[in-house]
């Protein structure tokens, strides 16, 4: 079945910095690729998602890429502020069951 | 976008009981229904996949026997979780899925507390 492997676990940058988030995922024929915010205590919130048949894509600071020949996607988030502190979940999709990532608790310092 | 409720958000029981959560698809009919378990900062791990009116497929090493599930309407899935002891305390999360767009949403997640 399908496994997904994210790095970093923990991510601390400064405000204003950027911050990058991987993941790789197994299943070739998986299709379908969002992310998630979890604030402690609540459900995870999607921000972002990208399809198998796009390469990049952007909303305001938030950014998605998928090279889907080396099975990677990465979660990018410019200009940080502090209340996006959370941890973030990359998951892959294929049939509809979404397998996610370890997590990883960004912190972002004022 | 789509609402996704549960019900209750907390709950604490004495060891032995049963609990039912329940997860509602309000603005949306849910072809697929997900459940998910969430221990303290771990990762979401999927516990079955319900589809409307048919059996629930469980994962690997998810006792169907003590984790029953009922998706009997588009718009309402349950857990119920029989016989609790400490070691099921845990967050779980329901997420409600639309086949045809491939996209899912979400419930706010359930806190259960066995003492």
């Amino acid at each position: 079945g399908e496994n997904v492997e994210q790095h970093p676990s923990t991510l601390s940058v400064q405000e204003g910095d950027s911050a990058v988030i991987k993941c790789t995922y197994s299943d070739s024929a998986s299709n379908y690729f969002p992310w998630y915010k979890q604030e402690l205590g609540k459900g995870p919130q999607l921000i972002i998602d990208i399809r198998s048949n796009v390469g990049e894509k952007k909303d305001q600071r938030i950014a998605v890429t998928l090279n889907k020949t080396a099975k990677h996607f990465s979660l990018h988030i410019t200009e940080t502020q502090p209340e996006d502190s959370a941890v973030y979940f990359c998951a892959a999709s294929v049939g509809g069951k979404l397998i996610f990532g370890q997590g990883t608790e960004l912190s972002v310092k004022p | 976008g789509a609402v996704v409720s549960q019900h209750p958000s907390r709950v604490i029981c004495k060891s032995g009981t049963s609990v039912k959560i329940e997860c509602r698809s309000l603005d949306f009919q849910a072809t697929t229904m997900f459940w998910y378990r969430q221990f303290p900062k771990q990762s979401l791990m999927l516990m079955a996949t319900s589809n409307e009116g048919s059996k629930a497929t469980y994962e690997q090493g998810v006792e169907k026997d003590k984790f029953l599930i009922n998706h009997a309407s588009l718009t309402l899935s349950t857990l119920t979780v029989t016989s609790a002891h400490p070691e099921d305390s845990s967050f779980y999360i329901c997420m409600a899925g639309v086949t045809s767009t491939d996209t899912q949403y979400f419930g706010p997640g359930t806190r259960l507390t066995v003492l």
